[in-house]
């Protein structure tokens, strides 16, 4: 069982320049989660999902964008890298039922530079 | 404010000591509170999720607590062994939510 994968590991990015952060989980869990997280603090939730086709933003959704085609996939999008988004990122998934009752899944997390 | 303390930031302890940390949460609205155990160079894994007050749980030498009404949980490793080494992190989530608030963690490591 994979779990929850997420690729690249690393990237650096020029400011401005776009990507795409993957993350596939093979539990079918139907909660998906992106998160980031900088020095000294705690986990920040950009956006999460709660099915196929239905996301909603969190603390911090400013320059990123996602999508859920399936229940599988959740990409993280950022259209015009900023130095600001320099960060860990890390995909979780979670069981539906009950909101918040069940623990989260996560990746290894890709490390982001924007120089 | 949402806010979710967690206290030492770090603690440095000897292998066999007993040590515990503090998780501080609004008290209002409370729904759930998870704690996860994060090794260096790995992702964060789920310990416990917690969701009724007075609750207790436990996981071989880890135990956590929970009072919503004062809006706090501990989190207690008995006999410290270099293993546990690792950043505990608590979360908390409020009403009806899906999503969870994240302290900054504790950072703890054992000396053999």
């Amino acid at each position: 069982n994979a779990g929850v994968t997420q690729t690249p590991k690393f990237r650096i990015l020029k400011i401005g320049q776009s990507m795409t952060l993957q993350c596939t989980q093979d539990m079918n869990h139907n909660y998906m989660y992106w998160y980031r997280q900088d020095p000294g603090m705690g986990l920040k939730l950009i956006y999460y999902s709660v099915g196929a086709g239905i996301t909603d933003k969190g603390e911090v959704p400013n320059g990123y964008n996602v999508s859920r085609s399936t229940t599988e996939d959740f990409p993280l999008r950022l259209e015009l890298a900023a130095p600001s988004q320099t960060s860990v990122y890390f995909c979780a998934s979670s069981y539906p039922g009950q909101g918040s009752y069940q623990p989260q899944h996560f990746g290894d997390g890709t490390r982001l530079s924007i120089l | 404010i949402l806010n979710v303390e967690q206290s030492p930031q770090s603690l440095h302890v000897q292998e066999g000591d007993s040590t515990n940390f503090t998780c501080s949460f609004p008290s209002s609205n409370f729904y759930a509170l998870h704690w996860y155990r994060w090794e260096t160079a790995k992702s964060p894994e789920a310990l416990f999720v917690m969701t009724l007050n007075g609750d207790e749980k436990k996981k071989g030498r880890i135990s956590a607590t929970l009072n919503t009404k004062e809006g706090y949980s501990y989190l207690y490793i008995k006999g410290s062994q270099p293993e546990d080494s690792a950043t505990y992190l608590c979360a908390w989530s409020f009403l009806n939510t899906d999503k969870l608030i994240f302290g900054t963690g504790t950072r703890l490591q054992v000396f053999p």
